[in-house]
């Protein structure tokens, strides 16, 4: 498996609660990537990072923050829960993006809001 | 605006039988287009890919067939055995189309022993 972990790998927040993932890789990928996970939407993207402090919106960023302070770590923020972003989160990286080359997702994190 | 639509949603098929998955873009920049195969609980990962260059690309049990002109690719699992059960996601990537993938909405595999 591609040196991917993300953290937590589970949790359950309140409404209108700050909540914050990590993904952590140890394969000096240039892209990291955050997707969404929901039954009968497949894989969104929320936000994806194309070097250290350089980010850009997907598909569903409302609500959504991310940071990449360090080549192996991208965290993404919630800033304030809501229940309709209860959901698995994945990370992914990717040695150069959308270019002929393989994505490779970490285990997922199940964040539930109550 | 789905970029990549995929086909069925869910498939159930006997042992031995061969399911087929499809999905279609619109975007003629994407020149990659990967399947991913998720079980339970975990990450996808990459099953198979190919390029338009090609309208063929097999790997063990797995076969992907692309038609350039209709825009269309699709993967067929020869033999299917039980652990082949789970969740395909086609997706689509190019040059000029963003540093990013663009995938199905998935199609949930069952294969009946």
């Amino acid at each position: 498996d591609a040196g991917i972990t993300q953290s937590p790998r589970h949790k359950v927040t309140e409404t209108g609660t700050p909540v914050t993932l990590r993904c952590h890789q140890t394969e000096n990928h240039r892209y990291m990537y955050w997707y969404r996970q929901d039954p009968g939407h497949g894989l969104r993207l929320i936000h994806y990072s194309y070097g250290v402090k350089d980010t850009d919106k997907g598909e569903v960023s409302d609500g959504y923050s991310v940071s990449r302070s360090k080549t192996e770590d991208f965290l993404l923020t919630l800033e304030s829960a809501t229940s309709s972003q209860t959901s698995v989160y994945f990370c992914a990286i990717s040695h150069r993006g959308g270019l002929n080359t393989e994505a490779f997702f970490g285990q997922g994190t199940r964040l539930t809001v109550v | 605006q789905q970029q990549v639509k995929q086909s069925p949603q869910s498939l159930i098929v006997q042992k031995g039988g061969i399911p087929i998955i499809n999905c279609a873009y619109e975007n003629t920049a994407f020149d990659y287009f990967p399947w991913y195969q998720q079980f339970p609980g975990k990450g996808p990962a990459l099953l198979i890919a190919i390029r338009p260059d090609v309208s063929e690309k097999k790997e063990g049990r797995f076969t992907i067939s692309f038609n350039k002109s209709a825009k269309q690719f699709s993967l067929h699992i020869m033999d299917s055995q039980p652990g082949d059960s789970a969740t395909y996601f086609c997706a689509a990537s190019g040059m000029n189309t963003g540093n990013q993938f663009y995938f199905g909405t998935g199609t949930s595999l069952t294969v009946i022993p």
